[in-house]
C-alpha cells in the first residue's frame, strides 16, 4: 500500500496567490482529514470528512481556506487569497471510520 | 475532548525502556486513550490505544490507570529512531484527534 499521498511536498508562493494542496487517501479507506502544524499552535484538524462529505469544518481558519472531496480517492484544500501567515505543514490523514488515522508526509507551505 | 498533560521533554540511554506518562483526569468513561508520535519532518504515526486495559502492539505496550485518569506508554528497548515528539491523545471515536504539545523523547547513545 503506498499509504496518504500529498502534493506537493513543498510550496513556495508569493502573498495574494491561490494554493491548492492534494491528498490522495488510502484506497478503502472512509474518512478524510486536513491537519495544520505551526510552531505557535502545534497540530490542529482543520476539517474531515466521512464518505466525501464534510462533517466538521469548525477549524478551517476563515473564508479564505476551502476544502472539497469530489470523490473517495482525491481531496483538496485551497487557499486564496493566501497570506504569510498561512505558512505551515499541512497534513492530510485518512481512516475507517472511528479507527486509526494515517497521515501522509504532509506539504509544506511557504507564503512570502 | 479531555485534555491531557505530558512532560515537554525525556531523555532515554538506547537500548533501555522508555516510559512516557500521561495524566487524563477528566477523561470520559467512553473515551480512549490514543498514542501518536512524530519523527522529525514527518507526519504523525500511530502507536497504540487502549479503553481500560492494558494493550501491547508490536511497537509499544499502554498501561492504564485502575481508574482511567493516567496512562504510560512504553518503549521496552528504544533505539535512536524512536526519537520523536509522542502525543497522548483522549478521544471517544478515532476522528476526533485533538494534539497537544507532546513529550519530545531524545533516545541517547
Amino acid at each position: 500500500d503506498a499509504g496518504v499521498i500529498q502534493s506537493p511536498r513543498h510550496e513556495v508562493t508569493e502573498m495574494g496567490q491561490e494554493v491548492t494542496l492534494r491528498c490522495k487517501p488510502i484506497s478503502g479507506h472512509n474518512s478524510l482529514f486536513w491537519y495544520r502544524q505551526t510552531m505557535m499552535r502545534g497540530l490542529e484538524l482543520l476539517i474531515y470528512f466521512n464518505n466525501n462529505v464534510p462533517i466538521d469544518d469548525s477549524g478551517m481558519p476563515e473564508d479564505r481556506f476551502s476544502a472539497k472531496m469530489p470523490n473517495a480517492s482525491f481531496s483538496t484544500l485551497k487557499i486564496q487569497p493566501s497570506e504569510p501567515r498561512d505558512s505551515a505543514v499541512y497534513f492530510c490523514a485518512s481512516s475507517l471510520v472511528e479507527d486509526t488515522q494515517y497521515f501522509g508526509p504532509g506539504t509544506r507551505l511557504t507564503v512570502l | 475532548d479531555a485534555k491531557t498533560t505530558q512532560p515537554t521533554s525525556m531523555d532515554c540511554a538506547e537500548g533501555r525502556a522508555a516510559n512516557l506518562p500521561c495524566n487524563h483526569s477528566t477523561i470520559s468513561g467512553n473515551e480512549y486513550v490514543y498514542w501518536y508520535r512524530q519523527i522529525h519532518s514527518q507526519g504523525p504515526q500511530y502507536i497504540i490505544h487502549g479503553l481500560k486495559n492494558n494493550e501491547t502492539n508490536e511497537m509499544a505496550s499502554l498501561i492504564i490507570t485502575e481508574d482511567r485518569k493516567s496512562s504510560t506508554l512504553i518503549l521496552p528497548h528504544a533505539t535512536l529512531r524512536d526519537t520523536a515528539v509522542y502525543y497522548c491523545i483522549v478521544s471517544n471515536a478515532g476522528n476526533m484527534l485533538t494534539f497537544g504539545g507532546g513529550t519530545r523523547l531524545m533516545v541517547k547513545p
